[in-house]
């Protein structure tokens, strides 16, 4: 099945500067890969995704590589700001021709402090 | 819309005891799942059901039973509740497809004691 590992698991930044974090996924089949963030005691929520047709994708500071060959994906952050301090969480899934079909698999989640 | 509803949003058990969490969802979507959240594990799943009459287990199924009543619930039981199972639970739907976007509900924050 598939296994998808995130790193780093917790990330300080200064407000303005940039965020990454990287994951990487087992399963050569998946073909869709979300973010989702999660504000304390709050629940997760979709903050951008990408499908494996693509190699990026944009939205206004938040951008999503795929590296398809290398089988990992990474979220940017550019001019972090105090509001994007919060667990970041990667995801995976694979197509209906798998057994795993349907099967949404996260990684451990990335602690992101953003300081003033 | 509700979207994603779980009940209930607190609990404290008794080792022994069992329990159903509730889950519904109003969005027509054919995919549900439960996931456990641990400090420092992420989103670990247990269940899903791809579609209406199917389950099969996710990472972390032991201890754990569920049922797709129809196309809206997903339920969860524990049937003879342990320590180890205290944690915050998640809900969460999705349509498998052109938007496979998964929504959650807001959590059961579950003791064992």
């Amino acid at each position: 099945g598939e296994n998808v590992e995130q790193h780093p698991s917790t990330l300080s930044v200064q407000e303005g500067d940039s965020a990454v974090i990287k994951c990487t996924y087992s399963d050569s089949a998946s073909n869709y890969f979300p973010w989702y963030k999660q504000e304390l005691g709050k629940r997760p929520q979709l903050i951008i995704d990408i499908r494996s047709n693509v190699g990026e994708k944009k939205d206004q500071r938040i951008a999503v590589t795929l590296n398809k060959t290398a089988k990992h994906f990474s979220l940017h952050i550019t001019e972090t700001q105090p509001e994007d301090s919060a667990v970041y969480f990667c995801a995976a899934i694979s197509p209906e021709t798998t057994d795993s079909w349907g099967k949404l698999q996260f990684g451990a989640g990335t602690q992101v402090v953003v300081t003033p | 819309n509700a979207g994603v509803t779980q009940t209930p949003k607190f609990q404290v058990l008794k080792t022994g005891q069992s329990m159903t969490l509730q889950c519904a969802q109003d969005m027509n979507h054919n995919s549900m799942y439960w996931y456990r959240q641990d400090p420092g594990m992420g989103l670990r799943l247990i269940y899903y059901s791809a579609s209406e009459g199917t389950t099969d287990k996710g990472e972390v199924p032991n201890g754990y039973n569920v049922s797709r009543l129809n196309k809206r619930e997903f339920s969860l039981r524990l049937e003879s509740a342990a320590p180890s199972q205290t944690s915050v639970y998640f809900c969460a739907s999705s349509e498998l497809g052109t938007n496979t976007e998964a929504f959650f509900g807001q959590g059961t924050r579950l003791t064992v004691v």
